[in-house]
């Protein structure tokens, strides 16, 4: 059974609208991690999370918020979605040592439209 | 600030041979770990192995192994026995002290039957 679930899988959107993408994941793992993925650069690291209630910027952060209301739950919040932030989506779950950072498990993705 | 590159962008090989793609990386951390995934056609994006910076012996799982030159350092995953489901993008990735995976672009493998 899948651990890392995704919602939507797919999404259009207007450009100035709200899109909140969901993630759940029941692996138990303290982190988790937003990317996004597009032809050329490889997988972009845009928030993470250590657990509960905290949330860390990533290396694209900009036009994006994101929530940790519980161990299993990460959402990804675009307050004015912008056709550039036209993508897929990946979350991911992992577990660390301390500061030290293994495997990540990721869900199927998201594709978004922005229009 | 840790790097990955991997400058295989494709490869083509026959199935049931062996294949290898290079990883090279750059970290300041003195332990580390490296990953290798697996992106199939439908965008699944896979965990396949990893190797610990201060384990000598080189990981494997299955028909996946690594080749761990930390002089060089390099992390090639080599496949042997390639099926066609073989055929998908590969990642490496580094991890290190800062709860983030760094990730590559990714080799292209097609398994021709």
């Amino acid at each position: 059974e899948a651990a890392v679930t995704q919602s939507p899988r797919n999404k259009v959107a207007v450009t100035g609208g709200k899109v909140t993408l969901s993630c759940n994941q029941t692996n138990n793992h303290n982190n988790m991690y937003w990317y996004r993925q597009d032809t050329g650069h490889g997988l972009r690291l845009i928030h993470y999370s250590y657990g509960a209630g905290s949330t860390e910027k990533g290396d694209i952060p900009d036009g994006y918020k994101a929530s940790r209301p519980s161990q299993e739950n990460f959402s990804l919040i675009l307050e004015l979605a912008t056709p550039s932030q036209t993508s897929v989506y990946f979350c991911a779950s992992g577990d660390a040592g301390g500061a030290e950072t293994y495997e990540q498990y990721f869900g199927p993705g998201t594709r978004l439209t922005v229009l | 600030a840790q790097k990955v590159t991997q400058t295989q962008t494709s490869i083509s090989v026959m199935e049931k041979t062996t294949v290898t793609m290079d990883c090279v990386y750059e970290t300041q951390d003195s332990s580390y770990f490296l990953f290798w995934y697996k992106q199939t056609a439908s965008g699944e994006i896979v965990f396949l192995i990893r190797q610990d910076s201060y384990k000598k012996e080189n990981a494997t799982v299955g028909h996946y192994s690594l080749n761990f030159q930390k002089p060089k350092s390099s992390i090639g995953l080599i496949i042997t026995a390639t099926q066609i489901e073989d055929s998908a993008v590969y990642f490496c990735a580094i991890g290190g002290n800062t709860r983030k995976l760094i990730f590559g672009l990714g080799t292209t493998l097609q398994v021709q039957p």
